[in-house]
This record gives C-alpha cells, sequence and structure tokens, in this order.
C-alpha cells in the first residue's frame, strides 16, 4: 500500500510569512494527525482528525496555526505568521481508526527553516 | 508535555551486540509503543504491549513492560548497521492520546 504522501519536503522562509503543508493519508485511514518534531525531541501532537472533525487540538497555538481536512481525506497545516521557534520538522501521520493502541503510519515530514 | 523519558538518550555500541533502551513514564496506561525514525524520515511503528501484556517479541526485538514501575524497555538482539536510529517510546493514555517521548539515538559501528 501507498505511505502517508507529505510535501513539501523542506521549506524555508523568513519570519513572518506563511507557509501551507499538504498531506495525503493511507488510503481508508479515517484518523490523521499533524505533529511537530523539534531537533532532537519527540513528536509533539498538533492537531488529531478523525474523518473531517477535529478530536484533539489542545496543542495547537491557534492565534498561528491552522489546519483542515475539509473532504475526510487529504489536510493541510498552515502557519501564519510564522516565528522562529517554528522551526521543526511537521510529520502527518495517519491510522485506521482512533484509539491509542492504533499504529500510526508517518510521512516522511516537511522540514521548515524560518530565517 | 511529553510523557515517556527514554533512558540512554545516546547508545553507541558495536554491530553484533545487544542494544537495551529504557522508557519511563508516569501516568497509567493502556498501551505502550516503540517506533524508529531513521535519519530524515518518518517514524515507523515497531511494536504496541498492552498494559496486561508483561513481554512480547517481534523478530530481533523484546519488549517488556513493567507498570508497577511504570518502565518498558526495547532490546534489540544481534545489531546490525541498518539499526541505527532513533528509537521513541510513546504511551496510550486514555482512549485516543499517544504521547511520544524523546528518544533515543541508537549508532551501530561496524
Amino acid at each position: 500500500e501507498a505511505g502517508v504522501a507529505q510535501s513539501p519536503r523542506y521549506k524555508i522562509i523568513e519570519k513572518r510569512q506563511s507557509v501551507a503543508f499538504w498531506c495525503n493519508p493511507i488510503s481508508g485511514h479515517a484518523t490523521l494527525y499533524w505533529y511537530q518534531q523539534i531537533l532532537g525531541q519527540g513528536p509533539k501532537l498538533l492537531i488529531q482528525f478523525q474523518n473531517n472533525g477535529v478530536v484533539d487540538d489542545s496543542q495547537l497555538p491557534k492565534d498561528r496555526f491552522s489546519a483542515e481536512r475539509l473532504k475526510g481525506v487529504d489536510s493541510t497545516l498552515k502557519i501564519q505568521p510564522a516565528k522562529l521557534e517554528d522551526s521543526a520538522v511537521y510529520l502527518c501521520a495517519s491510522s485506521l481508526s482512533p484509539g491509542s493502541n492504533q499504529p500510526q503510519h508517518f510521512g516522511d515530514g516537511t522540514r521548515l527553516s524560518i530565517l | 508535555s511529553q510523557q515517556g523519558e527514554e533512558d540512554p538518550q545516546a547508545l553507541s555500541i558495536q554491530e553484533g551486540e545487544n542494544a537495551t533502551m529504557n522508557c519511563s513514564y508516569k501516568t497509567s496506561i493502556n498501551n505502550l509503543q516503540w517506533y524508529r525514525q531513521n535519519s530524515g524520515r518518518g517514524l515507523v511503528h515497531l511494536i504496541l504491549i498492552r498494559s496486561n501484556e508483561r513481554e512480547k517479541h517481534s523478530g530481533r526485538l523484546r519488549v517488556t513492560l513493567d507498570t508497577s514501575k511504570k518502565s518498558s524497555s526495547l532490546l534489540i538482539t544481534a545489531s546490525r548497521a541498518a539499526d541505527t536510529a532513533s528509537y521513541f517510546c510513546a504511551t496510550g493514555q486514555g482512549a485516543q492520546k499517544l504521547v511520544f517521548g524523546q528518544g533515543t539515538r541508537l549508532t551501530i559501528n561496524p
């Protein structure tokens, strides 16, 4: 089966600019996650979708970050305006169903650098 | 917040040796998962152990879970150069939430 697809792989922007990331989960996976991984740390959950509804966005900085999954398949994550502290890898993952006992399948991420 | 704390933060061993990584956590969990991340890539699921299980095997991997000590260990036997990666534990908290630790960077020297 095809894995989780993410684009772009790399992005360099200046602070205060905006940026968007795209994710296509594994076909048939109802649950989609966006994680932020700062260098040397583990992934931190930003938002979790079940189909096109938000399950958990408690750690999403909502003043600058937004995410949507309009048709319950692809998803986009946007940052506007970007800050230096947003430099990180943004990982998308999907699972067949929600539940902490479900293995998650990750894409290779988008590496974001803020100048 | 990150729940699991891996120990050691970095580990370097010779090819063929066994590698052991530990994970400690603070709250009660439903399950614990281990993931591998190669440099520049996404995480790959390795193994899941439920809170009522004590030990699980998958190929060269052996995972133990001690809920009384709130700790887990991942043993990789007969290590290979391809095992060089970062390894993360992730604790299943409640029905939906999976929280990742900081990871152990494993280097296998030829």
